[in-house]
């Protein structure tokens, strides 16, 4: 079946860097790849979404000068934090469109700290 | 705003018997449900999906009932196995292209 490569899948990075996330599908074509977070004890919320060769539409709420990202292929999008603070501590999830469940796979997830 | 909810956080079954989590929406436009499970620090895995034109899809021992007047949609697991113990989120949709999730019950099923 379908399958969404996202890495890495933990990172530990220092106040004030960057990080990056790569969302990849392996074995089709994801013109569109979502973007969530997820708090403690609470839904995922999608922080944006993303299109091949487009800029990415984000949420309300969600700063895009914080969160860049980049859909430059078909099979690879990439969410980067920047200036990360503790606050940006979470569970970031990638989604692209193709493959089960109505056509949408998840990649398996990246637990972001920041210390 | 919620528009997706699961009331009950968490729910304890014996094994071989059904556990049933409930799921309930606001946005009467929402036309197509899915049912996710999900392990710690794992990504949601896809169990099963109901449209709106349907009220009831089964797959093995994973059955999806939907009310629409009551916008209540239910997850039947029968027999419960341990390894059925996971979180499991509700979602929603009316567009098909953004999802609304729930905010997950715990499911621990007692060997």
């Amino acid at each position: 079946g379908a399958v969404v490569s996202q890495h890495p899948s933990r990172v530990i990075c220092k106040s004030g860097t960057s990080v990056k996330i790569e969302c990849r599908s392996l074995d089709f074509q994801a013109t569109t790849m979502f973007w969530y977070r997820q708090f403690p004890k609470k839904s995922l919320m999608l922080m944006a979404t993303s299109n091949e060769g487009s800029k990415a539409t984000y949420e309300q709420g969600v700063e895009k000068d914080k969160f860049l990202i980049n859909h430059a292929s078909l099979t690879l999008s990439t969410l980067t934090v920047t200036s990360a603070h503790p606050e940006d501590s979470s569970f970031y999830i990638c989604s692209a469109r193709g493959g089960s469940g109505y056509g949408y796979t998840f990649g398996s997830g990246t637990r972001l700290t920041v210390v | 705003d919620q528009q997706v909810k699961q009331n009950s956080p968490s729910l304890s079954v014996q094994e071989g018997r059904i556990s049933i989590l409930n799921c309930d929406y606001t946005n009467s436009m929402f036309d197509y449900f899915l049912w996710y499970k999900k392990y710690p620090a794992e990504g949601p895995t896809f169990l099963i999906s109901i449209s709106s034109i349907k009220d009831k899809n089964e797959d093995g021992r994973f059955t999806v009932f939907l009310n629409k007047s009551a916008k209540h949609l239910s997850l039947h697991i029968v027999p419960s196995q341990p390894g059925d113990s996971a979180v499991y989120f509700c979602a929603a949709s009316s567009t098909g292209n953004q999802f609304y999730f729930g905010t997950g019950t715990s499911l621990t099923v007692i060997p």
